[in-house]
């Protein structure tokens, strides 16, 4: 089976850096991405990671650790634009290679 | 290029009826998704299809859901009969095989409530 933690809520202010932690538990591994979903709206793509270290996409950074079944996802000069939930998702498991979403992380950003 | 489209945005329906939601995804993408995702929940795959084949459903609760995805593209996904525990949002996505980062298309989905 598969299963994937990360923090319910976190809450940063406006400029701040946060990071949102995911750990994972799978049969199979192939990536690990994320997605951002404000409410009412649809899950969008941030980021993939397939091999153990950084990937920056502008003020966002996501970095993975295999070896720690780890990952993180690092949002830089917060904007109030930035309050929204964020999931993990496991890519592997099954000869589709099919998404295991997390719970998924709301993230305010307070002025 | 246009996004992914779903409708109904919104339905509400009694338990024991029938709904269908319809997808059109990307054009081009082969690879197309139906996730059910439930209030404070992630969304869960529900079935993968690629062009108009089934890749997997395993977690389609098929004695009441079934999708199908003629001439592989457009997809509908039917729920009969529906229970309380299926309201939910139905979200409809799309991916194509070319793009290395697995990045899936999402639609605004539809919520269902059941009453």
């Amino acid at each position: 089976g598969q299963s994937l933690e990360q923090p319910s809520e976190v809450t940063a202010v406006e400029g701040a850096i946060v990071q949102i932690n995911c750990t994972y538990q799978t049969s199979g591994f192939y990536g690990l991405s994320w997605y951002q979903q404000h409410d009412g709206g649809a899950p969008t793509f941030l980021s993939y990671n397939a091999l153990d270290g950084l990937e920056e996409t502008g003020r966002f950074s996501s970095f993975l650790s295999r070896s720690d079944s780890y990952g993180y996802l690092l949002l830089q000069e917060l904007q109030m634009k930035d309050s929204a939930s964020y999931f993990c998702a496991v890519r592997g498991v099954g000869s589709a290679r099919q998404l295991t979403f997390g719970s998924g992380t709301q993230l305010t950003v307070l002025p | 290029e246009a996004g992914v489209a779903q409708s109904p945005r919104y339905k509400i329906i009694e338990k024991r009826q029938s709904v269908a939601f319809w997808c059109n995804p990307i054009s081009g993408h082969a690879t197309l998704y139906w996730y059910q995702q439930i209030l404070g929940q992630g969304p869960k795959l529900l079935i993968q299809f690629q062009n108009n084949g089934v890749v997997d459903d395993s977690q389609l609760p098929k004695d009441r859901f079934s999708a199908e995805r003629l001439k592989g593209v457009d997809s509908t996904l039917k729920i009969q009969p529906a229970k309380l525990e299926d309201s939910a949002v139905y979200l409809c996505a799309s991916s194509s095989p070319e793009r290395t980062t697995y990045e899936q298309y999402f639609g605004p989905g539809t919520r269902l409530t059941v009453t």
